[in-house]
């Protein structure tokens, strides 16, 4: 079955940067997109971007253009969001979900990432 | 892109029918068939439950069920049951081909 596993919590400086992963099994890697979403404690679901695991294409929400970058690795079929200049509202647990047709079908288990001094 | 509107929060009892809301624009919801709604339980990543704004995953409920008019979506859960209680999202493609989920609605089973 379609299984997305990602990297455990982290635990930030402000100021540092975060990287997550998240690794798909149980279908082609490249043949879906990844989207990656975030919830802070109590607050509902942002979306923040997609990656296409073919091309690499990216698209990201407007209000974290350049702070956050998405890539891949086909060799190992790993997907990474990097978000970097953290501040204490980037506290939230991430998401990777397969995003086909502009659907998540499939989410990751959730990566807590915690920004505080 | 802002968020889409949903209510905060609606309840239901047992047996009964809810419907959940979620308006959007002419460049999301109204502009595209790509609506889809999700449930989370506390804790938990997270499920798809309705896609392309009326059909039902393998293995959801007949019980979940969507439709669209206009710039509003809905979903709208028959025959509540107390498993049903959870948060409720929708989610619309845009015109600037990103996504965007709603608020979140709360159901509460009475």
């Amino acid at each position: 079955q379609v299984q997305l596993v990602q990297s455990g919590g982290e635990v930030k400086r402000p100021g540092a940067s975060v990287k997550v992963s998240c690794k798909p099994s149980g279908y082609t890697f490249t043949s879906s997109g990844i989207s990656w979403v975030r919830q802070a404690p109590g607050q509902g679901l942002e979306w923040m971007g997609w990656i296409s695991a073919n091309s690499g294409n990216t698209k990201y929400t407007q209000h974290l253009q350049g702070r956050v970058t998405m890539t891949r690795d086909t060799s190992t079929s790993t997907a990474y969001m990097e978000l970097r200049s953290l501040r204490s509202d980037d506290t939230a647990v991430y998401f990777c979900a397969r995003d086909v047709n502009y659907r998540f079908d499939t989410w990751g288990q959730g990566t807590l990432v915690t920004v505080s001094s | 892109q802002s968020a889409l509107t949903q209510p905060a929060s609606v309840s239901g009892s047992p047996g009964q029918s809810i419907t959940i809301s979620c308006t959007g624009t002419s460049s999301d919801i109204g502009g595209y068939d790509y609506v889809s709604w999700y449930q989370q339980h506390p804790g938990t990543a997270p499920k798809l439950m309705i896609y392309d704004v009326t059909n039902r995953p393998s293995g959801v409920s007949y019980r979940f069920s969507g439709s669209k008019s206009g710039n509003a979506a809905s979903l709208t859960i028959s025959g509540l049951q107390a498993e049903d209680e959870a948060d409720y999202y929708c989610s619309s493609y845009t015109s600037a081909s990103t996504r965007v989920f709603g608020g979140g609605t709360k159901l509460t089973v009475l």
